[in-house]
Order: structure tokens, then sequence, then C-alpha cells
């Protein structure tokens, strides 16, 4: 079983719509969980963070996390053609440390 | 300011051979991090460097290596390649005095080993 799942896609949306994203991970003692957004021949990119229970909200971005559940989703509002990508999802134990654990995407395609 | 950079972007190699890739992290981040990324594995890290210290290492075998100079700059060596070490090398710097972990990454160096 990886550490980090997440459903491979592709994920497909209308534009407009929330595409919804999620991860489950393994390992209880995770402390820190990460969206990274990655196109097509391009390095990740980071667009949340979150470490505490409960929902983090940036502009059309949503993270969720739940710890109890061992669950982190990230929803994005009002999909656009340039969010298709493919999401990472990443965790890491040891909060300060950078040896993050990620998950293997999931394709996000938005509908025009 | 400049991004993280990586050299060489591309580079082919045979098996058997050695290969050092070269990151230069943003100004004023001390903090190096090294992934692969293959099609079938995903990304998976490799080691973590802060002042020319390595503070993690991921699963890899002892062929993967890497070191950190004064400056900050990274180095990372794998000798005796294989073909499945065929990926792309992925370098990411941080400042370890921010609270948010950012990682911002390199635009890569792609392997091929034939």
């Amino acid at each position: 079983q990886k550490e980090v799942e997440q459903n491979s896609g592709p994920l497909s949306v209308p534009e407009g719509a929330i595409a919804s994203l999620n991860c489950t991970y393994s390992d209880r003692g995770s402390q820190s969980f990460f969206w990274y957004r990655q196109y097509s021949g391009k390095s990740p990119e980071l667009i949340m963070f979150i470490y505490s229970n409960g929902d983090k909200e940036d502009g059309r971005f949503t993270a969720q996390l739940n710890k109890a559940s061992q669950y982190v989703s990230l929803l994005i509002r009002d999909s656009q053609p340039s969010d298709s990508a493919t999401y990472l999802c990443a965790v890491t134990m040891d909060t300060g440390r950078r040896a993050l654990t990620f998950g293997s995407g999931t394709r996000l395609q938005v509908q025009p | 300011k400049a991004g993280v950079t990586q050299t060489p972007r591309y580079l082919i190699k045979t098996r058997g051979q050695q290969v050092t890739l070269s990151c230069s992290p943003i100004s004023g981040h001390r903090s190096v991090s090294w992934y692969q990324q293959t099609p079938g594995q995903g990304l998976q890290f490799l080691f973590e460097y802060f002042s020319e210290t390595q503070r993690n290492k991921g699963n890899f075998p002892g062929r993967f290596s890497g070191r950190q100079f004064s400056n900050s700059r990274s180095e990372m060596n794998v000798s005796t390649l294989e073909l499945g070490d065929s990926a792309l090398y992925l370098c990411a710097s941080s400042n370890p005095a921010s609270t948010n972990e950012k990682l911002f990454f390199g635009s890569g160096t792609q392997l091929s080993v034939l």
C-alpha cells in the first residue's frame, strides 16, 4: 500500500464547476500536508498547505484536512481551463523538514 | 530574484557510467532537497541538505549521493548507472526560516540511461 494515495484520474469537470481532489495517507504521524500543481513538462508548484484539521481557503482554492480519517482534499471553485494539470498531494511527518512523500497525482481536465 | 537553477537540463548516459547533477538554490535559501520523478513511481524524495549537512535521506541505494557547498549550491551524484535511473531529477530549495515550508522546484535534469 502506497503511503499517499490519489486517484490518477483524469477528473473531468466543466468550466466554472467545482473540482474536488482527494488524497488519503497511511502514516498517522503525518504533520504537514501540501498540494502541488504540475503542468505537463513543468516542475511542481505549491498551491496550498495545511497543518490543522478543518478548512483553509486561498482564493479559489480550499484545502480540507481530517486527521482522524487520514484524509486531505483540495477544492477548486470556478474551475478554469488553465487549472488543467496534475495535482500532487504531499505529506511530511516532521514539520520543518523537507522530506515530502508525494502521491502519484490526479490529472484534472477542465472542459471549456 | 533568480529561481532554482539546475544544470544540465538534459543528459544521456550509458549503463555503468556515473553522473553529477548541479543545483543552485534561490539566493538566501539554505535548504536544498532532491527528488526523482518517474512515470511509474512518481515523485520520490532522495535527500535534503542544510548548511552542508545531510538532514534527511530517502530510500535509495548508496549509488545515489549528494553534497552541499558553503554557498548552498548542491550536487548529486549517481554512480554505476542503471536503466532504471532514467528519470527527471528535481531540486528544490526552501528557506527554513519560513513557516510555510514552501519548496521552490527547479526545472529539473532529464536523465536518460541507455
